[in-house]
């Protein structure tokens, strides 16, 4: 199957602060999904993003399927944006990479 | 909220019981997924329907088992449950295979 990695494991932001978390894939992917998984468990969609950048408020994501890789921003980061990020490759089904445990700190 | 609805949203249970786990999709999504959440395995794939046919199977246990019904919701039963089956398990819904996959709020099942 696809492998899906993710970095980095762990990030701890101020509050305010800018960041980048990367997901790698090893094949071709249909699409490709970020999430954030809140403190309660919940999985919210983040972005549906194939190919090209996408902007919803503070995050922004950018794909480039020909070079297998997505990038998800987070800007001015706020401490509801701590959690844990991840991403998904959709080959009829999602693969999920290990994700980004983001704490931002007040 | 996705419009994906589980229910129960918690189950503790013991060794060796069963027990079923619900899925409502979103409204005209034909397509559900079943996932497991654990701590050590990560977020995996468990089965797919799609408009009530299975479509493809992930790393679900023979002791496991789902179907979907006329009207679409979706079912998955757990038998013969063991300590590492406790997991939070998601169920996830999208109007076809290549669309977005919208999930569900979890089952956090506890097998004590």
């Amino acid at each position: 199957g696809i492998q899906v990695e993710q970095s980095p494991p762990d990030l701890i932001l101020q509050e305010g602060a800018n960041s980048t978390l990367r997901c790698n894939f090893s094949d071709s992917v249909n699409n490709l999904q970020w999430f954030h998984q809140n403190p309660w468990g919940q999985l919210i969609n983040l972005f549906y993003i194939p190919s090209g950048t996408k902007q919803n408020g503070r995050l922004s994501a950018t794909t480039v399927a020909t070079e297998r890789y997505s990038l998800l921003y987070i800007s001015s980061s706020q401490t509801t944006d701590s959690g844990v990020y991840f991403c998904a490759v959709n080959d009829y089904k999602l693969s999920f990479g290990a994700g980004t445990t983001v704490t931002v700190r007040a | 909220d996705s419009g994906v609805t589980q229910t129960p949203k918690h189950l503790i249970t013991a060794t060796g019981q069963r027990v079923t786990l619900r899925c409502s999709p979103r409204s005209g999504d034909l397509s559900v997924y079943w996932y497991q959440q654990s701590l050590d395995q990560g977020l995996q794939f468990l089965i797919q329907y799609y408009n009530g046919e299975e479509r493809a199977k992930g790393n679900i246990l023979e002791r496991f088992s789902a179907q979907q019904f006329p009207d679409l919701h979706s079912e998955l039963n757990l038998s013969s449950l063991e300590l590492g089956d406790s997991a939070l398990y998601f169920c996830a819904s999208s109007a076809s295979e290549e669309e977005t996959q919208y999930f569900g709020p979890g089952t956090r099942l506890l097998v004590l």
